[in-house]
């Protein structure tokens, strides 16, 4: 009940067009749900998060889509751009909780090809 | 405001050996915690820190593994008797939770690699 499965596992998308990463999870009582960017090498940045009481959030070209009866939700990079390619990782956790502890999804290898 | 620094970036060891992994958060950040990340997989939560005080720990943490953090500032955690199994990524990840409300977001470091030879 504590994981979050996220899909693709890799994913090739043409320069300019939209890339859509998908997370499920199980746990009813996540009530955050950021999403991480990763270059290799490097640790995990902090990119867009959401909490259950919207359906979407945008930032630039980044959007993040929330089904909460579904418990699913998305990112969409808008304009993929090569500077984009990197692994992207979900997230969940319980903010009222103790620990403020993420757990993350599988994540996903994202190319973009110029 | 310089981010979560950790230290070393890579340490390479003989199997058996204790190592030890510094990680230092962004000032005046609250919460400290230890993440593992294996090759292809999403980082797994170890252990937090609220201040100085260690509240949670993971099945991960075996009793070879042991994390301090002095004084709620800087943090470190030691691996004793190291195994192959150990080799992964550690990270660190700082935030700051207020007295009455909910959690902010993690900042992570760039961790420090491990590999057991």
């Amino acid at each position: 009940q504590q994981q979050v499965k996220q899909s693709p596992q890799s994913l090739i998308v043409q320069k300019g067009g939209i890339s859509i990463i998908n997370c499920a999870y199980e746990n009813t009582a996540f009530d955050y749900f950021p999403w991480y960017q990763q270059f290799p090498g490097k640790g995990p940045a902090l990119l867009i998060a959401i909490r259950p009481d919207v359906s979407e959030k945008k930032e630039g070209r980044f959007t993040i889509s929330f089904n909460k009866s579904a418990k699913q939700f998305s990112l969409h990079i808008m304009d993929s751009q090569p500077g984009d390619s990197a692994t992207y990782f979900c997230a969940a956790s319980i903010r009222g909780s103790n620990t403020g502890k993420l757990i993350f999804g599988q994540g996903t290898t994202l190319q973009v090809k110029p | 405001d310089t981010g979560v620094s950790q230290d070393p970036r890579h340490k390479i060891t003989k199997r058996g050996q204790n190592v030890t992994f510094r990680c230092d958060p962004i000032s005046e950040h609250n919460r400290l915690y230890w993440y593992r990340q294996t090759l292809g997989q999403g980082p797994e939560f170890l252990t937090y820190f609220q201040n100085e005080a260690q509240l949670e720990k993971s099945r991960l943490l075996s009793d070879r593994f042991s994390a301090e953090r002095p004084k709620g500032s800087f943090s470190t955690l030691e691996i004793q008797r190291t195994e192959q199994g150990d080799s992964a990524m550690y990270l660190c990840a700082s935030s700051f939770t207020p007295p009455t409300g909910s959690h902010q977001p993690q900042h992570f470091g760039d961790g420090t690699r491990l590999s057991i030879l």
